[in-house]
């Protein structure tokens, strides 16, 4: 079946430290991948995503690759802010079925 | 407005209460999604709408009851719940539930507390 595994957390950054999270899927087919993100009190919005193989999804200064071949598609941003405070979720979507992840929840402190 | 709107935003009843849930969309999609989003779990799909026609429902508890009177709107009548239900429940839409390539647009949720 489908499936999404993200990294646990939290993470705890530093501003403008290097941001990665780790997500990994489960997939026949080619699904779309996703990372959405909720900020407190707030549902999840898109932040950006990848339709086939080797695209690259930007958005914010976040970037993710969609690697077939690692089945992954980890979230990067260069230099994090504290406004970044947010949980991530890595989804897709494979057949009309959507999956999400656990969720990370990234905390950034000036 | 625009968006994906819900009310109410926090909603504490009984158990033995009976309430509802209000989901609006204003983006001209023609798929609705209810979500249940529990402390430290994946984020749990409960039922999908597709032109007003339910086409999931993910084993979901009779207490649970949708109603989607047109894509525009859809409800979540809830009645006789336990506390374990307390949680946030998402509201989406899309433009159609049977695209491969189907972004969800997410409303702000309602906060529900089961006493």
């Amino acid at each position: 079946g489908n499936s999404v595994t993200q990294m646990e957390g939290p993470v705890t950054l530093s501003e403008e430290a290097f941001l990665t999270i780790n997500c990994t899927y489960t997939a026949t087919g080619y699904p779309s991948l996703f990372w959405y993100v909720q900020y407190p009190g707030e549902g999840l919005q898109l932040l950006l995503k990848a339709t086939k193989a080797d695209d690259k999804g930007s958005n914010k200064g976040f970037e993710a690759t969609y690697r077939k071949e690692t089945t992954s598609f980890h979230l990067e941003k260069g230099s994090v802010q504290v406004s970044d405070s947010a949980v991530y979720f890595c989804a897709l979507i494979n057949n009309n079925d959507m999956r999400f992840g656990a969720g990370t929840r990234l905390t950034v402190k000036p | 407005e625009t968006g994906v709107t819900q009310t109410p935003r926090h909603l504490v009843m009984g158990m033995t209460n009976k309430k509802s849930l209000k989901c609006e969309q204003h983006l001209g999609h023609n798929a609705m999604y209810w979500y249940k989003q529990s402390a430290k779990k994946p984020l749990e799909l409960m039922f999908v709408y597709n032109f007003k026609e339910q086409t999931e429902n993910n084993s979901v508890p009779s207490r649970f009851s949708p109603e989607c009177p047109n894509s525009s709107h859809l409800f979540l009548h809830l009645h006789t719940l336990q506390p374990e239900d307390s949680a946030l429940y998402l509201c989406a839409s899309s433009q159609e539930a049977t695209s491969g390539n189907n972004e969800q647009f997410f409303g702000p949720g309602t906060r529900l507390t089961v006493l």
